[in-house]
């Protein structure tokens, strides 16, 4: 079976830190994808960062990165410099191989966080 | 990034009424796909579409739902009869590799 767990309900920062949020996964597949978005607070959801399982580098872009840990199924994402605007739900998501790049999203139930000021 | 667009952006309707969402999506994407979130709830796969075909449904994907892109226009989702139970917000979803979302249509069946 597959899921998505997101264990933080609710993060607080101050503006300009760096934060972390958690995720670990399950899956059957050896071959899956690990995504991150985010739904501000308008609703809009927006793709932020992918990790692909089979490769070892952490994924960056932007101020956004990943921390892959494989063996444990862990996908977190940092934020570095954090700013205002950054204040939203986080979701972590994960969609298996099956060889095309059609298939579900599982979805985590979500991290908010809020940037302060 | 590429964006996906929904119509309408609201839609209030009655229990037993049929209602039609509609979706453009990005124009070279291949996948598309529905999900439905109850507010403050998880995001939930309801379906994914791949050459004029149903590829997979979920369980929240009842008999009432249907989605079609005719002629390669609006993807569409309609619900017929609508219940209770479906008012939430329903996404599109568009994809080559990462799915991008649209902003979502907000149906409240009453």
């Amino acid at each position: 079976a597959q899921k998505v767990t997101q264990t933080q309900t609710s993060i607080s920062v101050m503006e300009k830190t760096t934060v972390t949020m958690d995720c670990v996964y399950e899956t059957q597949d050896s071959s899956y994808f690990l995504f991150w978005y985010k739904q501000t607070a308008s609703g809009e959801i927006v793709f932020l960062i992918r990790q692909d399982s089979y490769k070892k580098e952490n994924a960056t872009v932007g101020h956004y990165s990943l921390n892959f840990q494989k063996p444990k199924s862990s996908i977190g994402l940092i934020i570095t410099a954090t700013q205002i605007e950054d204040s939203a739900v986080y979701f972590c998501a994960m969609r298996e191989g099956r060889g095309s790049a059609l298939g579900r999203l599982h979805f985590g139930a979500g991290t908010q966080l809020i940037v302060i000021p | 990034g590429p964006k996906v667009l929904q119509i309408p952006s609201h839609q209030i309707i009655d229990m037993g009424q049929m209602v039609t969402l509609n979706c453009d999506p990005v124009s070279n994407h291949l996948y598309f796909y529905w999900y439905k979130q109850i507010l403050g709830q998880q995001m939930e796969f309801l379906v994914n579409f791949y050459n004029g075909k149903v590829m997979e449904k979920s369980k929240l994907f009842k008999d009432q739902f249907s989605v079609e892109r005719p002629d390669g226009s609006y993807f569409t989702l309609k619900i017929q009869p609508t219940a209770l139970e479906d008012s939430a917000v329903y996404f599109c979803a568009s994809s080559l590799h990462e799915q991008y979302f649209g902003p979502g249509t907000r149906l409240t069946v009453l």
